[in-house]
């Protein structure tokens, strides 16, 4: 019973299309992210949402939407797509604090590769 | 703000080998400091992390590493590698909050045998 689930997990695209990436985590954890992974390994944080309100936002171009219907769930929709946006995305979840709360701990998905041709 | 910079971005070692993946941050309030392990087409993975107490934390898997304030730093080692150890190894950082948790370039430990 995976913990933190992410669909689809390769997504291959066209520049110009717009994609969404879903997320659920079953942990009851009150915290969601999106993290970003770029070719060379490099993990930025892109979004944090706590009980379904936005709390981080990093710089991120606007076509990047996230949206959390509740606090299981938190999605990544991308509008017109772009090559420097192929990367493998990340979501991950945490009880409690934008970082892990007292715990620290995040709990991450198997990614989702996004290639843009 | 945090950094953390993990100074080797590729470390070759032999099978029973020891090593040490070296970690340093930057921080003007006190941290939380996590290892994090990622195998290949995986998500990360907790392999350890020091909140308070003593200043050395250890892994069900052999890992140990050591929090060492004057030196601002939160080395890895094992004393022994598997091949199974292959693997990226992630630094990260958070303020004692739990705020805005960064992490390293990563370290791509590769175990040959």
């Amino acid at each position: 019973d995976t913990a933190v689930s992410q669909t689809p997990k390769y997504l291959v695209t066209q520049m110009g299309n717009d994609k969404s990436i879903k997320c659920e985590q079953n942990l009851g954890h009150d915290t969601m992210y999106w993290y970003k992974q770029d070719s060379k390994k490099f993990l930025k944080i892109m979004f944090s949402y706590n009980n379904k309100e936005l709390i981080i936002n990093e710089t991120v171009p606007n076509r990047f939407s996230p949206k959390s219907p509740d606090k299981a769930h938190l999605n990544l929709h991308i509008n017109s797509l772009e090559l420097g946006d192929s990367a493998v995305y990340f979501c991950a979840s945490s009880q409690g604090g934008a970082g892990g709360g007292n715990t620290g701990e995040l709990f991450f998905g198997e990614g989702s590769r996004l290639t843009v041709l | 703000a945090q950094s953390v910079t993990q100074l080797d971005s590729q470390v070759p070692v032999f099978e029973e080998a020891p090593v040490e993946l070296r970690c340093n941050y930057s921080s003007s309030v006190s941290v939380y400091l996590f290892w994090y392990v990622q195998y290949p087409n995986q998500g990360l993975q907790l392999l350890l992390k020091y909140l308070s107490g003593s200043t050395l934390v250890e892994s069900i898997n052999g890992f140990e590493a050591e929090f060492n304030k004057s030196q601002t730093s939160f080395h890895l080692r094992k004393p022994s590698v598997h091949i199974s150890d292959t693997a990226e190894y992630f630094c990260a950082v958070s303020d004692e909050a739990g705020n805005m948790l960064t992490f390293g370039g990563g370290t791509r430990l590769m175990v040959k045998p």
